[in-house]
């Protein structure tokens, strides 16, 4: 299966920072690339996908970029609401024959 | 707009089986279109996808290789359900299951249920 290896694994941030996650991929994904949002105690909420293409709904200031095997995804200027844990997921080897694979996470604090 | 419901006990003992079900609304079991998965998440394995059922035409199902040998994913078109079992588990199969469906061209996951924690011990 493709791993998928995100960094930081935590960061804490100020209200208005700019903020990138990043996912690297363990071979060569092409866009087939997606990004969830998960809030404490609530399930991941898919945000962009493949690799830029935001989700209906989802504020602007969140942004994704990247091809290949390196991608980030962005936040413009930090909300509260945005305390969370960011996941990437890759969807070029897909089942069967293949399967969906996640990052570790991102958990993400508001200072 | 799709919703969907889980059930089932969150205590399994070892050796036996885990089984959860999940009852949809806003679409159908059935639907040539989508997939219907289950996930779980937990802190040494984080977020693993275990497998799908879906209709084209006829039935398919699709597994995680780590799970291959203990797991199956059922439709109840009667019900307009799916369910989950796993067999002979272990405390490492101890995680938060959510059932999910995918994306039109299924490329993610779009709807999910509310998240079961099932601990085995």
């Amino acid at each position: 299966d493709i791993q998928m290896t995100q960094s930081p694994s935590s960061l804490s941030a100020f209200v208005g920072d700019r903020v990138t996650i990043t996912c690297q991929a363990s071979q060569d994904i092409r866009s087939y690339l997606n990004w969830y949002q998960q809030r404490p105690g609530k399930a991941p909420n898919l945000l962009i996908s493949g690799a830029s293409n935001l989700e209906t709904g989802v504020p602007s200031r969140f942004s994704g970029t990247g091809s290949g095997t390196f991608f980030t995804l962005t936040i413009s200027s930090l909300q509260p609401e945005d305390s969370a844990t960011y996941f990437c997921q890759q969807f070029h080897s897909l089942p069967p024959g293949g399967a969906y694979t996640f990052g570790q996470g991102t958990k993400l604090e508001i200072k | 707009q799709v919703q969907l419901q889980q059930s089932g006990p969150g205590l399994v003992q070892p050796s036996q089986t885990l089984s959860l079900t999940c009852a949809i609304s806003g679409d159908s079991v059935s639907s040539n279109s989508f997939a219907w998965n289950w996930i779980r998440q937990s802190p040494s394995r984080g977020l693993e996808w275990l497998g799908r059922t879906y209709y084209r035409s006829k039935w398919y199902n699709d597994y995680a290789a780590s799970v291959k040998s203990r797991i199956s994913i059922n439709p109840d078109t009667s019900k307009n359900q799916f369910s989950l079992h796993l067999k002979s588990v272990t405390p490492e199969d101890t995680a938060l299951y959510y059932c999910a469906r995918d994306t039109r061209l299924g490329y993610g996951f779009q709807y999910w249920g509310q998240g079961t924690l099932v601990t085995v011990s």
